[in-house]
């Protein structure tokens, strides 16, 4: 069975510090997806590595997938507010194999 | 390009009623898979759905069914209700079977009194 864990559970910070948050497993995934999500809304799509060692960038958000395909980081920079939320990874197995998500990063921003 | 809906938004039922949730996907996208999300067990997967089969099944009782139309919309259903089963119905929607970017909807928020 494929699991994935995330750190820290919960993070409250002041506006304008930086914080990175991890996702971690003992698998190896296809791909790995990024959800930001709201108080009673769906997750939305932040991001979606595929190759290992792959580093991508989304304005202050930066996610790296690591080389074995086991684990990934969101590092945030400068953020706000509007940064508050539930942060998800989700893994993608093999063909057929259904989603695997982590218990989130619960993260408030303080103005 | 419309996102995935999900109806209704909020349903309110007591213990041993039935449900059926709905969920239409992004145009083009065949596959279609439910979640349950409650603040103790996070999002756990229920099934998925492609081309009106059902591919793969989490951890959940037969009272938990679903089915898909030829359209790749699809339902939930969940049979004599329990208090436990009380959470935030999510529908993603993704365009093949394989490992691949899924989109969500909304979500159902259930209450089961």
């Amino acid at each position: 069975t494929q699991l994935l864990e995330q750190s820290p559970q919960f993070l409250s910070i002041q506006e304008g510090e930086n914080l990175t948050v991890y996702c971690n497993s003992s698998s190896v995934f296809s791909s790995l997806q990024w959800y930001r999500q709201e108080p009673g809304e769906g997750p939305v799509l932040l991001v979606t590595v595929v190759t290992g060692g792959e580093v991508k960038k989304l304005k202050r958000l930066t996610f790296q997938f690591g080389d074995a395909r086991k684990d990934s980081s969101l590092h945030i920079t400068a953020a706000q507010p509007g940064d508050t939320g539930l942060y998800l990874c989700a893994g993608a197995g093999n063909y057929g194999q259904n989603f695997v998500f982590g218990p989130g990063t619960r993260l408030s921003v303080l103005p | 390009k419309a996102g995935v809906t999900q109806t209704p938004r909020y349903l309110i039922k007591t213990r041993g009623q039935q449900v059926t949730l709905s969920c239409s996907p992004i145009s083009g996208h065949r596959s279609v898979s439910w979640y349950q999300q409650t603040p103790g067990q996070g999002l756990q997967f229920l099934f998925e759905y492609f081309s009106e089969t059902q591919r793969n099944k989490g951890n959940f009782p037969g009272r938990f069914s679903g089915r898909q139309f030829s359209n790749s919309r699809s339902e939930m259903n969940v049979s004599t209700l329990e208090l436990g089963d009380s959470a935030l119905y999510l529908c993603a929607s993704k365009w093949r079977l394989e490992g691949d970017t899924q989109y969500f909807g909304p979500g159902t928020r259930l209450t089961v009194l």
